[in-house]
């Protein structure tokens, strides 16, 4: 069971990243899934989460409107389109997997995280 | 969507038991049974420990537990160990489809 991140990178303020996580060895689309985010030297702090189907999508009000969490079910991908990006959304980001078939917070799965710098 | 509360340090010596207090709010914690706990070691992503508040995924240790009273959530280390130092992160549903983690905790074994 395995989730890689990628599509971090630098990127200016006010620019746009999409991040993409890649699922194997489990079907992908049985599970819900999230977005998850660590600052350098901070917590921990959920980001967004979607559905099975991807038809219901929850997301922290800071982010709200700035970003977009999807998934493609035949390529077993997850995605978080950020836009308008700010220097506080420098973060390394995961993706993570509900270890139950019901959305619960109960994350079992994690990619190993790709940086995010926003900086001019 | 307040970060739990979470103290910024505790430390045990081998063997013993300790234990990391979450306190929320009655519009997370208090309200529901969802609250997860994770461990960071440096450099490494999360691990699960505990979810639904009391329950293990297969391969933890049941040197840890989790327990919740009103508002707060806990998490008890016994026997404490050498690899058990990280940092350790609460995470509770708080309604509408969101979730809401912990300002973390970094154990020291001395």
């Amino acid at each position: 069971v395995q989730l890689v991140e990628s599509g971090g990178g630098v990127v200016q303020p006010g620019r746009s990243l999409r991040l993409s996580c890649a699922a194997s060895t489990f079907t992908f689309g049985r599970y819900p899934m999230h977005w998850v985010r660590q600052a350098p030297g901070k917590g921990l702090e959920w980001v967004a989460n979607i559905n099975q189907g991807g038809t219901e999508t929850y997301y922290v009000d800071s982010m709200k409107g700035r970003f977009t969490i999807s998934r493609d079910n035949s390529k077993n991908t997850l995605y978080l389109q950020m836009n308008s990006l700010r220097a506080e959304d420098t973060a390394v980001y995961y993706c993570a997997r509900e270890l139950s078939l019901l959305p619960a917070g109960s994350l079992d799965v994690w990619g190993q995280g790709t940086t995010v710098t926003v900086s001019s | 969507q307040s970060a739990l509360t979470q103290p910024a340090s505790v430390s045990g010596s081998p063997g013993q038991s300790i234990t990391i207090s979450c306190t929320g709010t009655s519009s997370d914690v208090g309200s529901y049974n969802l609250v997860s706990w994770y461990q960071q070691h440096p450099g490494k992503a999360p691990k699960l420990m505990i979810y639904e508040g009391t329950k293990r995924p297969s391969g933890v240790s049941n040197r840890f537990s989790g327990s919740k009273s009103g508002n707060t959530a806990s998490l008890t280390i016994s026997g404490l160990q050498a690899e058990d130092e990280a940092d350790y992160y609460c995470c509770s549903y708080a309604g509408s489809g969101t979730y809401v983690f912990g300002t973390g905790t970094k154990v020291t074994v001395l």
